[in-house]
């Protein structure tokens, strides 16, 4: 592919309501990151993964955040009964088997929760 | 706890005029740091980092430790180069730590 896909580009859930938002990262990637941007802020790190292995998980904001990556390629972040808060753009990020510093962004799932 | 700030939300220059993008860290490890753009309807992308001490699209950033600044300079502003501009920190081998960003706009 052309870069880091991310579904949808835009997502309006009720508040309660579960999602799950997708990354197709570069083909070939190891490594795959997850952000969080908030309107006005930088991307914050959620989540990190090294093939099929989820390496890094500590800035997933609560337990209602869950990411996977089971075949070492694509990737799924699912938010369980979303909030108000959680309303933020989702970037996704892949990079060849170096660190966050070579990787490629997604254009981002932009989710709305009303 | 590391820190990266960058003061000014919104900036504008007018064409050709020297441009100067602040940003000041805090952080107890020895920094690796870089600046990302966001043109309108772009990714994010990375635009430079502080070792490799090059210039890209004539920008230009010098890691000063003393002052714990790494401020992106350019000396005659472009209207291409009207976008977003983050900061960013390296705290660990797979992450970023992102300032809030500036809002560049070169006026014609």
């Amino acid at each position: 592919g052309a870069g880091v896909s991310q579904s949808p580009r835009y997502k309006v859930a009720k508040r309660g309501q579960d999602v799950a938002l997708r990354c197709d990262p570069i083909s070939g990637h190891v490594s795959l990151f997850w952000y969080q941007q908030a309107l006005g802020q930088g991307p914050e790190f959620l989540t990190y993964f090294q093939n099929e292995a989820q390496l890094d998980k500590s800035g997933l904001p609560s337990d209602r955040f869950f990411a996977e990556r089971p075949e070492g390629s694509v990737s799924t972040l699912k938010i369980q009964r979303t909030q108000q808060e959680d309303s933020a753009v989702y970037l996704c990020a892949s990079s060849l088997s170096g660190g966050v510093a070579e990787a490629f962004f997604g254009q981002g799932t932009r989710l709305t929760v009303v | 706890a590391q820190r990266v700030t960058q003061p000014e939300k919104l900036l504008s220059v007018f064409k050709g005029a020297p441009v100067e993008l602040k940003c000041n860290y805090s952080y107890s490890g020895s920094p690796e740091l870089f600046w990302y753009v966001q043109y309108s309807r772009q990714r994010l992308q990375l635009l430079l980092r502080h070792i490799s001490r090059e210039s890209i699209k004539g920008f230009t950033a010098d890691l000063n430790k003393g002052e714990t600044s790494f401020h992106l300079k350019k000396p005659f502003a472009q209207e291409e180069d009207s976008a977003m501009y983050y900061c960013a920190l390296q705290t660990g081998a797979n992450n970023l730590f992102f300032g809030t960003g500036t809002r560049l706009t070169v006026i014609p």
